[in-house]
């Protein structure tokens, strides 16, 4: 079974460029999972898709951030314009419907460095 | 509301040695618990999880948890060190009702010496 697939995986940027990053979850997993990883902390929730309706974007800097998933699959995340304390990982994780819901699986993450 | 705390940021043991990493979590109701391990520059991979079964869990790689409600722990567990165990841990919980959302602890970092 493929895993969480991510892209890219590195990318450095100067301050108030846009940036987009991909992702693409275990195939059949309906929630999908942004979270920002800065260095030296734990991951934090961005925002959570159940198909493709928002759950919980409370973390989520609307000002900057915004996130899609469009048919329920693919999943892609955007920042315009960046700021410098946006360098980080950026995860994403999937998990599944039913019994194993609390699961989530990770994604190899995109290494952004604003410049 | 819930949260995370690992104690201790950075640990370091001999090769052969115990390996014990500590995590404390705050909850208002029963919680799921987790126990990932991220690699440099590779995303987190589970090593076990509790969700309100059989206290003691083992997880991959030898690796084991044990549940204690009295103290709020859940301290993650290993009899012997290898080298391919240095790695940063992250301690996580959720629960049921707040849609599985993970809050994470800060890490903690570990060595393993020859």
């Amino acid at each position: 079974e493929a895993g969480v697939a991510q892209s890219p995986r590195y990318k450095i940027i100067e301050k108030r460029q846009s940036v987009a990053f991909w992702c693409n979850p275990i195939s059949g997993h309906a929630t999908l999972y942004w979270y920002q990883q800065i260095l030296g902390q734990g991951p934090k929730l961005l925002i959570q898709f159940q198909n493709n309706g928002v759950v919980d974007d409370s973390q989520l800097p609307k000002d900057r951030f915004s996130a899609e998933r469009l048919k329920g699959v693919d999943s892609t995340l955007k920042i315009q314009p960046a700021k410098l304390e946006d360098s980080a990982v950026y995860l994403c994780a999937s998990s599944p419907s039913g019994q194993y819901q609390e699961t989530q699986y990770f994604g190899p993450g995109t290494r952004l460095l604003v410049l | 509301a819930q949260s995370v705390t690992q104690l201790g940021s950075h640990v370091s043991v001999s090769e052969g040695a115990l390996v014990l990493l500590r995590c404390n979590y705050s909850s208002s109701v029963p919680p799921y618990l987790f126990w990932y391990v991220q690699y440099p520059n590779q995303g987190l991979q589970l090593l076990l999880k509790y969700t309100s079964a059989a206290t003691l869990v083992k997880g991959i790689n030898g690796f084991e948890a044990e549940f204690k409600k009295s103290e709020t722990s859940f301290h993650l567990t290993k009899p012997s060190a290898h080298m391919s165990d240095a790695a940063e841990y992250f301690c996580a919980v959720s629960r049921p009702g707040s849609n599985y959302k993970l809050t994470f602890g800060k890490g903690t970092l570990l060595t393993v010496n020859p």
